[in-house]
Protein backbone atom coordinates (compact mmCIF):
# COMPACT_ATOMS: atom_id res chain seq x y z
CA UNK A 1 0.00 0.00 0.00
CA UNK A 2 1.39 3.62 -1.05
CA UNK A 3 2.31 5.94 1.48
CA UNK A 4 3.09 9.74 1.12
CA UNK A 5 5.02 11.65 4.00
CA UNK A 6 5.24 15.27 3.37
CA UNK A 7 8.26 17.19 4.27
CA UNK A 8 8.87 20.94 4.77
CA UNK A 9 10.39 23.92 6.44
CA UNK A 10 9.50 25.40 9.83
CA UNK A 11 7.98 28.48 10.40
CA UNK A 12 8.51 30.92 7.33
CA UNK A 13 8.52 34.50 7.05
CA UNK A 14 6.61 36.61 4.57
CA UNK A 15 8.03 36.93 0.94
CA UNK A 16 9.62 33.86 1.50
CA UNK A 17 9.40 30.62 -0.69
CA UNK A 18 7.86 27.98 0.64
CA UNK A 19 9.35 24.09 -0.40
CA UNK A 20 7.80 20.97 0.66
CA UNK A 21 8.98 17.79 -0.69
CA UNK A 22 6.71 14.43 -0.95
CA UNK A 23 8.08 10.93 -0.40
CA UNK A 24 6.15 8.63 -1.63
CA UNK A 25 6.90 4.57 -0.28
CA UNK A 26 5.34 1.33 -1.45
CA UNK A 27 4.94 2.19 -4.82
CA UNK A 28 6.88 4.00 -7.77
CA UNK A 29 6.28 7.70 -8.45
CA UNK A 30 6.71 6.77 -12.51
CA UNK A 31 3.87 3.98 -12.48
CA UNK A 32 1.63 5.06 -14.85
CA UNK A 33 -1.88 6.65 -14.64
CA UNK A 34 -1.20 8.63 -11.32
CA UNK A 35 -1.54 12.22 -10.46
CA UNK A 36 0.22 13.46 -7.85
CA UNK A 37 -1.37 16.68 -6.17
CA UNK A 38 -0.67 19.50 -3.70
CA UNK A 39 -3.68 20.56 -1.61
CA UNK A 40 -4.08 22.51 1.30
CA UNK A 41 -6.47 23.39 4.35
CA UNK A 42 -6.87 26.52 6.23
CA UNK A 43 -7.47 26.65 9.97
CA UNK A 44 -10.61 25.43 10.27
CA UNK A 45 -11.78 25.44 6.69
CA UNK A 46 -12.29 23.39 4.16
CA UNK A 47 -9.77 22.05 1.17
CA UNK A 48 -7.60 23.96 -1.64
CA UNK A 49 -6.31 21.88 -4.36
CA UNK A 50 -3.11 23.69 -5.36
CA UNK A 51 -2.05 21.67 -8.53
CA UNK A 52 -0.80 18.13 -10.11
CA UNK A 53 1.60 16.90 -11.76
CA UNK A 54 1.03 13.89 -13.55
CA UNK A 55 4.02 11.06 -13.73
CA UNK A 56 5.16 11.84 -17.53
CA UNK A 57 5.94 15.23 -15.56
CA UNK A 58 2.78 17.01 -17.16
CA UNK A 59 1.35 20.20 -14.39
CA UNK A 60 -1.87 21.78 -13.96
CA UNK A 61 -2.33 24.73 -11.47
CA UNK A 62 -5.23 26.43 -9.39
CA UNK A 63 -5.19 29.87 -11.28
CA UNK A 64 -6.27 31.27 -8.49
CA UNK A 65 -2.38 30.14 -7.27
CA UNK A 66 -0.79 29.71 -10.80
CA UNK A 67 2.20 32.11 -11.03
CA UNK A 68 3.42 31.71 -7.65
CA UNK A 69 3.00 27.75 -7.90
CA UNK A 70 5.71 25.39 -9.18
CA UNK A 71 5.11 21.34 -8.62
CA UNK A 72 8.22 19.20 -10.12
CA UNK A 73 9.29 15.04 -9.79
CA UNK A 74 12.65 13.80 -8.70
CA UNK A 75 11.55 10.37 -9.87
CA UNK A 76 14.73 8.61 -8.87
CA UNK A 77 13.98 9.72 -4.86
CA UNK A 78 10.39 8.86 -6.02
CA UNK A 79 9.32 12.10 -5.04
CA UNK A 80 7.37 15.57 -5.90
CA UNK A 81 7.73 18.85 -4.83
CA UNK A 82 6.08 21.92 -4.02
CA UNK A 83 7.15 25.42 -4.27
CA UNK A 84 4.90 28.78 -3.74
CA UNK A 85 7.08 32.23 -3.97
CA UNK A 86 5.97 35.33 -1.83
CA UNK A 87 4.14 33.56 0.70
CA UNK A 88 2.21 35.65 3.14
CA UNK A 89 0.21 34.76 6.18
CA UNK A 90 -2.70 33.67 3.80
CA UNK A 91 -0.67 30.84 2.88
CA UNK A 92 -0.91 29.79 5.91
CA UNK A 93 -2.26 25.99 6.32
CA UNK A 94 -1.57 22.35 6.63
CA UNK A 95 -0.07 21.22 3.22
CA UNK A 96 -1.25 17.31 1.95
CA UNK A 97 0.02 15.73 -0.87
CA UNK A 98 -2.57 13.21 -2.26
CA UNK A 99 -2.38 10.41 -4.97
CA UNK A 100 -5.12 10.20 -7.41
CA UNK A 101 -5.28 7.10 -8.96
CA UNK A 102 -6.75 7.87 -12.65
CA UNK A 103 -8.40 10.70 -14.07
CA UNK A 104 -11.03 12.08 -11.84
CA UNK A 105 -10.80 8.72 -9.34
CA UNK A 106 -10.60 10.64 -6.06
CA UNK A 107 -7.37 11.02 -4.24
CA UNK A 108 -6.94 7.87 -2.40
CA UNK A 109 -3.76 8.01 -0.84
CA UNK A 110 -2.70 11.46 1.44
CA UNK A 111 0.20 11.96 3.85
CA UNK A 112 -0.36 13.15 6.87
CA UNK A 113 0.04 16.85 6.56
CA UNK A 114 1.75 19.61 7.27
CA UNK A 115 1.75 22.87 9.17
CA UNK A 116 3.02 25.97 7.19
CA UNK A 117 3.22 29.07 9.20
CA UNK A 118 3.91 32.56 7.64
CA UNK A 119 4.88 35.27 10.54
CA UNK A 120 7.02 38.35 10.51
CA UNK B 1 -18.90 26.66 -12.76
CA UNK B 2 -16.58 26.25 -10.56
CA UNK B 3 -18.26 25.61 -7.10
CA UNK B 4 -19.15 22.89 -5.40
CA UNK B 5 -22.05 23.61 -2.63
CA UNK B 6 -22.96 21.43 0.37
CA UNK B 7 -24.25 22.58 3.27
CA UNK B 8 -22.62 23.50 6.22
CA UNK B 9 -24.09 20.95 9.17
CA UNK B 10 -26.40 18.06 9.39
CA UNK B 11 -27.17 15.58 12.29
CA UNK B 12 -28.82 12.15 12.29
CA UNK B 13 -29.56 10.14 14.92
CA UNK B 14 -27.66 6.63 16.04
CA UNK B 15 -28.52 4.07 13.41
CA UNK B 16 -30.23 6.05 10.96
CA UNK B 17 -29.75 7.14 7.58
CA UNK B 18 -28.54 10.56 6.85
CA UNK B 19 -27.72 12.18 2.86
CA UNK B 20 -25.39 14.91 2.16
CA UNK B 21 -25.65 16.34 -0.87
CA UNK B 22 -23.24 18.42 -3.42
CA UNK B 23 -24.27 21.03 -6.37
CA UNK B 24 -22.31 21.83 -8.85
CA UNK B 25 -22.82 22.70 -12.54
CA UNK B 26 -20.01 20.38 -13.36
CA UNK B 27 -21.35 17.54 -12.08
CA UNK B 28 -23.69 17.00 -14.62
CA UNK B 29 -20.39 16.00 -16.46
CA UNK B 30 -18.11 14.80 -13.95
CA UNK B 31 -18.52 12.06 -10.82
CA UNK B 32 -18.07 13.37 -7.21
CA UNK B 33 -15.74 11.72 -4.83
CA UNK B 34 -16.81 12.22 -1.10
CA UNK B 35 -14.10 12.31 1.89
CA UNK B 36 -14.13 11.65 5.16
CA UNK B 37 -12.13 14.20 7.80
CA UNK B 38 -11.89 13.60 11.65
CA UNK B 39 -10.21 16.27 13.52
CA UNK B 40 -6.34 16.34 13.03
CA UNK B 41 -6.33 13.81 10.73
CA UNK B 42 -6.09 13.89 6.80
CA UNK B 43 -9.03 13.23 4.55
CA UNK B 44 -10.61 9.37 3.46
CA UNK B 45 -11.79 8.95 0.21
CA UNK B 46 -15.14 6.83 1.15
CA UNK B 47 -16.56 6.95 -2.51
CA UNK B 48 -15.63 7.92 -6.14
CA UNK B 49 -16.84 7.14 -9.27
CA UNK B 50 -20.52 6.44 -9.66
CA UNK B 51 -20.41 4.41 -6.51
CA UNK B 52 -18.05 2.52 -5.47
CA UNK B 53 -15.89 2.42 -2.01
CA UNK B 54 -11.97 2.50 -1.61
CA UNK B 55 -11.49 -1.27 0.60
CA UNK B 56 -12.06 -1.04 4.14
CA UNK B 57 -14.80 1.49 3.92
CA UNK B 58 -17.91 0.10 5.39
CA UNK B 59 -20.63 -0.44 2.89
CA UNK B 60 -23.40 1.50 5.20
CA UNK B 61 -21.70 4.36 3.12
CA UNK B 62 -22.94 5.08 -0.20
CA UNK B 63 -23.06 7.54 -3.56
CA UNK B 64 -25.37 8.85 -6.11
CA UNK B 65 -25.66 11.18 -8.92
CA UNK B 66 -28.41 13.11 -10.32
CA UNK B 67 -28.32 16.03 -12.98
CA UNK B 68 -25.82 18.64 -10.88
CA UNK B 69 -26.66 17.23 -7.35
CA UNK B 70 -24.37 14.47 -5.85
CA UNK B 71 -25.33 12.06 -2.60
CA UNK B 72 -23.14 10.66 0.01
CA UNK B 73 -25.77 8.16 2.34
CA UNK B 74 -24.47 6.52 5.25
CA UNK B 75 -27.11 3.83 5.77
CA UNK B 76 -27.15 3.18 10.03
CA UNK B 77 -25.19 6.20 10.99
CA UNK B 78 -22.75 5.35 13.99
CA UNK B 79 -20.86 6.83 16.72
CA UNK B 80 -17.42 6.99 14.60
CA UNK B 81 -18.95 8.41 11.31
CA UNK B 82 -19.14 11.90 12.69
CA UNK B 83 -16.98 13.97 10.67
CA UNK B 84 -16.21 16.25 8.38
CA UNK B 85 -17.13 15.40 4.61
CA UNK B 86 -16.42 17.18 1.38
CA UNK B 87 -17.29 16.46 -1.87
CA UNK B 88 -14.83 16.72 -5.15
CA UNK B 89 -14.56 16.95 -8.62
CA UNK B 90 -13.53 18.83 -11.58
CA UNK B 91 -14.77 22.03 -12.79
CA UNK B 92 -16.05 22.20 -16.69
CA UNK B 93 -12.17 22.79 -17.74
CA UNK B 94 -11.56 19.37 -16.62
CA UNK B 95 -8.18 20.20 -15.28
CA UNK B 96 -9.06 22.18 -12.16
CA UNK B 97 -10.24 19.86 -8.87
CA UNK B 98 -12.26 21.58 -6.91
CA UNK B 99 -13.50 20.66 -3.40
CA UNK B 100 -16.79 21.76 -1.63
CA UNK B 101 -17.06 24.14 1.49
CA UNK B 102 -18.11 20.65 3.70
CA UNK B 103 -20.38 19.57 6.14
CA UNK B 104 -20.39 18.62 9.55
CA UNK B 105 -22.20 15.53 10.37
CA UNK B 106 -23.46 15.28 14.32
CA UNK B 107 -24.29 11.92 15.55
CA UNK B 108 -26.38 12.41 18.40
Amino acid sequence: QVQLQESGPGPMKPSQTLSLTCSVSGGSINSGGFYWSWIRQHPGKGLEWIGFIYYRGTTYYNPSLKSRVTISVDTSKNQFSLKLSSVTAADAAVYYCARESGYNYGFDSWGQGTLVTVSS
Amino acid sequence: SSELTQDPAVSVALGQPVRITCQGDSLKTYYASWYQQKPGQAPILVIYGQNNRPSGIPDRFSGSNSGNTASLTITGAQAEDEADYYCNSRDSSGYLALFGGGTKVTVL
